[in-house]
């Protein structure tokens, strides 16, 4: 069965104090792995698309990269707007979006 | 009004009842979702219609019916829902189903009683 977890559940890190959230994925066949920013109140927001081991992408403070089991969202320096949970989702070649139980990151100035 | 929009945003329902959550999308896109986001469970995808017909339908109870007059608009039907269908329903849209830049609205928050 197609899983995708998520580490650590929550995250309380000081303003300027760097970290990695973990997402880590069984899928049958992955087509693309996504990670969504969602704030309280709102649905989730787009963030990025990785298609294949070895790929990076970075936006402002943030970075995801992707292995063959793992994806892992880096973020810089972090300030207390980047406050929010950080959701990753697995597409497989069954056409279905498989989500993870999210991260929920608090960043304290 | 631009992005994903629903209505209402918050619906309370008892169990009898029959009710509809709206979504509205002015984006030109020709894929739509209707997703379930439940207390300490990650995100289900309920429906999928692309160019108004339905092309996915994730082994979601009869007592939900989606509806998609057009592309803008996405419908999900709701009758005689037991109280763990509380949850926050969230629609989104992208260009196709291909596309993996899902744009998401607010949610309705459905509490059934």
């Amino acid at each position: 069965e197609d899983q995708v977890t998520q580490s650590p559940e929550a995250l309380r890190l000081q303003e300027g104090e760097s970290s990695s959230l973990n997402c880590s994925y069984t899928v049958s066949g992955l087509r693309g792995l996504f990670w969504y920013r969602q704030d309280p109140g709102k649905g989730p927001e787009f963030l990025f698309t990785l298609y294949s081991a070895g790929e990076e992408k970075e936006k402002e403070r943030l970075k995801a990269t992707l292995t063959k089991k793992e994806s892992f969202l880096h973020i810089t320096a972090p300030k207390p707007e980047d406050s929010a949970t950080y959701l990753c989702a697995a597409h497989n070649y069954g056409q279905n979006f498989v989500f993870g139980p999210g991260t929920r990151l608090s960043v304290l100035p | 009004e631009t992005g994903v929009t629903q209505t209402p945003r918050h619906l309370v329902m008892g169990m009898t009842n029959k009710k509809s959550l709206k979504c509205e999308q002015h984006l030109g896109h020709n894929a739509m979702y209707w997703y379930k986001q439940s207390a300490k469970k990650p995100l289900e995808l309920m429906f999928v219609y692309s160019l108004e017909e339905r092309v996915e339908n994730n082994s979601v109870p009869s007592r939900f019916s989606p509806e998609c007059p057009n592309s803008s608009h996405l419908f999900l039907h709701l009758h005689t829902l037991q109280p763990e269908d509380s949850a926050l329903y969230l629609c989104a849209s992208s260009q196709d189903t291909t596309s993996y830049e899902q744009y998401f609205g607010p949610g309705t928050r459905l509490t059934v009683t």
